[in-house]
């Protein structure tokens, strides 16, 4: 069965630099979310897009921003990025059923690296 | 706001054997999902169980079953006749499926080792 895909798989970056994560979801999956995994830690969501439109806002920082195409991938946009935004970031979709919301699949992730 | 605790940073199992792992939650919302993600040293996340609150029935997945304990906010995890593959981080996570907020809410895991 197809999975979430996303690249690059890993990515290294210098402070200051910018960073463009893609995510392309499970086919006839409306909804996409991201996650940021700091070492040893647990998943924190950042936003998630249903239908193109931003559904849900978390601890996001106002130096990123993402968006979701027609084609329903989506792209997390970091910039002037800083040491502490070197983790693993992951994307998951699900299917959107009914009102409410449903399993996430999650994508490999990026691992990003801030020299 | 939704909060997920799993109380066990740490677990350890021989071969063959069953191990439980522990999660509690809190939240006021009634209509919610629970899951179990694995995340071996890939650091893939692999959804292993999922359990709906409205199902009194346990969800079972082969070797994984749940114990769900909906009054007590309880929701552990059996793993029987463990194997060397088991071994990873288990995420135990919280989803509310109505009231607009679609983040799956995790706790800070617990990571298993299953000795040869």
């Amino acid at each position: 069965a197809a999975g979430v895909i996303q690249s690059p798989r890993h990515l290294i970056k210098e402070k200051r630099e910018t960073a463009t994560l893609k995510c392309y979801p499970i086919p006839r999956h409306d909804t996409v979310y991201w996650y940021q995994q700091g070492p040893g830690q647990d998943p924190q969501f950042l936003i998630s897009f249903y239908e193109k439109m931003q559904s849900d806002k978390g601890s996001i920082p106002d130096r990123f921003s993402a968006q979701q195409f027609s084609d329903y991938h989506s792209e997390l946009n970091m910039s002037s990025l800083e040491l502490g935004d070197s983790a693993l970031y992951f994307c998951a979709s699900s299917p959107h059923i009914g009102s409410g919301t449903d399993t996430q699949y999650f994508g490999p992730g990026t691992r990003l690296t801030v020299l | 706001a939704q909060t997920v605790t799993q109380s066990q940073p740490e677990m350890s199992v021989q071969e063959a054997e069953t191990v439980t792992l522990s999660c509690t939650y809190d939240t006021s919302e009634s209509d919610y999902y629970l899951f179990w993600y694995k995340q071996p040293p890939s650091r893939q996340m692999i959804l292993v169980i999922r359990q709906e609150a409205y199902k009194q029935q346990n969800a079972t997945e082969n070797r994984f079953s749940v114990n769900f304990q909906k009054a007590a906010k309880s929701f552990s995890l059996k793993i029987s006749d463990s194997q060397l593959g088991d071994a990873a981080m288990y995420f135990c996570a919280f989803l509310a499926t109505q009231g607009g907020s679609e983040k799956l809410v995790f706790g800070k895991g617990t990571k298993l080792t299953v000795n040869p």
